[in-house]
């Protein structure tokens, strides 16, 4: 079974640019999570998704970010305008209700703002 | 606001010696806990959970959950240089949705040296 895709898997781009990164679930699964890493903060919870609805974004940073899920096989989470402090690896993730809470990242989004 | 705590390490230990590393919590209500493995680059992958007190064994990796102290650890048998990662531990949310919204503690760097 295919596990958590996501897109792209660098990005460098400058300040004040627009930033989509796409994440693709593993089927079946009803959560999606969107995380960013980095070394002073660690490996933070943005915002996640049950059945495409968004249950908690109290992790988005500011009004920057969004992220929609329109349906159970894709999501975006969308950086605009990009600031060099977004400097990071963005990690989508998902879990499925009776699956022992336990979630699956994908490989990463690593994203450079120059 | 949940608190995930880890020594950041690095922790170093010979080849074939006991890794252990620790972790405390401090949401009292936590009901699951996680132990990921990052290799430099990687994105984060299971290695065990635990949701009882006391030990859980899965081949040379067991966890230990004591919810009395707020405490987790992984102790790691005859350590190999392919362990050499950095660990990191989640807690998850109290109940509904929220159980499936894990927190991150900012990891411990394990070096095995040959």
């Amino acid at each position: 079974d295919a596990g958590v895709i996501q897109s792209p898997r660098h990005e460098v781009t400058e300040m004040g640019q627009e930033v989509t990164l796409r994440c693709k679930p593993i089927s079946g699964h009803d959560y999606l999570f969107w995380y960013r890493q980095t070394m002073m903060r660690g490996l933070e919870l943005l915002i996640y998704f049950n059945n495409n609805v968004p249950i908690d974004d109290s992790g988005m940073p500011e009004d920057r970010f969004s992220a929609k899920m329109p349906n159970a096989s894709f999501s975006t989470l969308k950086i605009q305008p990009s600031e060099p402090r977004d400097s990071a690896v963005y990690f989508c993730a998902s879990s499925r209700t009776g699956g022992g809470n336990t979630i699956y990242f994908g490989e990463g989004s690593w994203l450079t703002v120059v | 606001q949940k608190e995930v705590e880890q020594n950041s390490g690095p922790l170093s230990v010979p080849e074939g010696a006991i890794a252990s590393l620790n972790c405390t919590y401090s949401d009292r209500g936590s009901q699951s806990f996680f132990w990921y493995r990052q290799y430099s680059g990687k994105s984060p992958e299971l290695i065990m959970f635990i949701y009882s007190n006391g030990d859980k064994e899965d081949g040379r990796f067991t966890a230990q959950l004591n919810k009395a102290s707020q405490y987790v650890s992984l102790l790691i048998r005859d350590s190999q240089p392919s362990d050499s990662a950095t660990y990191l531990c989640a807690v998850s949310g109290v109940s509904g949705a929220g159980s499936y919204q894990l927190t991150f503690g900012k990891g411990t760097k394990l070096s095995v040296i040959p």
